[in-house]
């Protein structure tokens, strides 16, 4: 089973603070993405990447910044949290982009 | 670009009955169809895909129906048990770029005694 493990589980932070979400994957996979879960909106994509230094926009990526350090690693940052930023953020990896699509468990990020 | 959409946002079924969760979408030319389990409490997990290349695919008592015309892909559940209980996203490839999906809004399954 691909292991995708996510820290920290949950974060609180204050308005404007600053929050990096880690992911690493140890599947060997290219693809790598952050997905916020939203109630009514589903898993909107904010950031992925299809190897180390690569980075692509998603579909909400205004406030967050990404970076793919290695294969394995992907990172999320919020450099000025806000309370719209409140949510549950997932990494995924895969190997083949949309197929077999692995996910972590999930960072609960609350900004107050 | 694609938009993928569920409008069920619950479903409750009596245990043993059947349930069906449907999807549509915008793309034509979108060709690869998944469905992901959402546990409470617990991230997403594959269940089940379906290729344009077929209207049909069943695995144990998990079936998706694909109507290409109508631009809608179904979740069909059957012998409904309790652990079925769980979100159910569709999802299907963005347009601009086929590396990434587009996932529906989820639909709420309660299976109850």
């Amino acid at each position: 089973e691909a292991a995708v493990t996510q820290s920290p589980r949950n974060k609180v932070t204050v308005t404007g603070g600053n929050v990096t979400l880690s992911c690493r994957q140890t599947n060997s996979h290219n693809y790598m993405y952050w997905y916020r879960q939203d109630t009514g909106h589903g898993l909107r994509l904010i950031h992925y990447s299809y190897g180390a230094g690569n980075l692509q926009i998603g579909d909400v990526p205004d406030g967050y910044k990404a970076t793919r350090t290695t294969q394995e690693d992907f990172f999320l940052l919020l450099e000025l949290a806000s309370p719209s930023q409140t949510s549950l953020y997932f990494c995924a990896s895969s190997g083949g982009g949309v197929t077999e699509v692995f996910f972590g468990k999930g960072t609960r990020l609350t900004v107050v | 670009g694609e938009k993928v959409e569920q409008h069920q946002s619950t479903l409750s079924v009596r245990e043993g009955d059947s349930a069906v969760i449907n999807c549509t979408y915008t793309d034509t030319a979108s060709s690869y169809f998944p469905w992901y389990k959402q546990e409470a409490g617990k991230s997403l997990h594959f269940v089940i895909d379906i290729r344009s290349n077929v209207d049909r695919k069943q695995s144990q008592r998990l079936t998706v129906l694909l109507d290409k015309k109508a631009k809608r892909f179904s979740l069909h559940i059957t012998a409904t048990q309790p652990e079925d209980s769980a979100i159910y996203f569709c999802a299907a490839p963005a347009t601009s770029s086929g590396q990434k999906l587009v996932f529906g809004q989820g639909t709420i399954l309660k299976v109850y005694l």
